[in-house]
């Protein structure tokens, strides 16, 4: 994709409360929205993702969301648990390109 | 099943040095990506390749960067004369082409420059 703006960039939260991150892209060939979560010192875990004939897509704690018209996704986790920090990352493949645009990230904390 | 799999994890080299880096993709992986990320930021895509084949190479510096996938053995990012600004962490991500989009990455490897 051309630009990926990912929201908040640090996110706070109480154990067992819900978390949101929020992300905008520009391309609207756009087919594919991927959520990474990378942990300290490790590489990018691929956790959730949805393509763009899907409005919404749920794994246990974690959903993501497409509005398609509006150009914005979003990963939200019920639930929190400790080990859910980490930094959280969106992207977009720009009309399967091959090639994922990430957002800056979201650190997430979860705090016990 | 293995994951993917680069090396070395941590790299230090001296400025004007050569830097290598190695990446193994999944079994039944034939699809190669490389990216770089600098401190608090998002990955930048650098290449694409396919065995023997480099697909898509944007992102890459067009001086001193060099990227390959050969028929047998890992994938190689090379990067020639090295300078305080290549310092980054370089992930390589695997995927079997079968679906755009989806890559699977590795560990990564932390280039220092000194």
């Amino acid at each position: 994709g051309e630009n990926v703006e990912q929201h908040p960039s640090t996110l706070s939260v109480q154990e067992g409360d819900s978390a949101v991150i929020k992300c905008t892209y520009s391309d609207s060939a756009s087919n594919y929205f991927p959520w990474y979560k990378q942990e300290l010192g490790k590489g990018p875990q691929l956790i959730i993702d949805i393509r763009s004939n899907v409005g919404e897509k749920k794994d246990q704690r974690i959903a993501v969301t497409l509005n398609k018209t509006a150009k914005h996704f979003s990963l939200h986790i019920t639930e929190t648990q400790p080990e859910d920090s980490a930094v959280y990352f969106c992207a977009d493949d720009g009309a399967g390109s091959y090639q994922l645009t990430f957002g800056k990230g979201t650190k997430l904390s979860v705090i016990p | 099943n293995a994951g993917v799999m680069q090396n070395p994890r941590h790299l230090v080299r001296r400025r004007g040095q050569e830097a290598r880096l190695r990446c193994s993709p999944m079994k039944g992986h034939s699809h190669v990506y490389w990216y770089r990320q600098l401190p608090e930021e998002g990955l930048k895509f650098m290449v694409y390749l396919q065995k023997e084949n480099i697909i898509d190479e944007s992102g890459m510096p067009k001086e001193r960067f060099s990227a390959e996938f050969p028929k047998e053995g890992p994938s190689i990012l090379r990067i020639q004369q090295v300078v305080r600004g290549d310092s980054a962490a370089y992930f390589c991500a695997s995927s079997p082409g079968t679906e755009p989009g989806t890559q699977y990455f590795g560990p990564g490897t932390r280039l220092t420059v000194l």
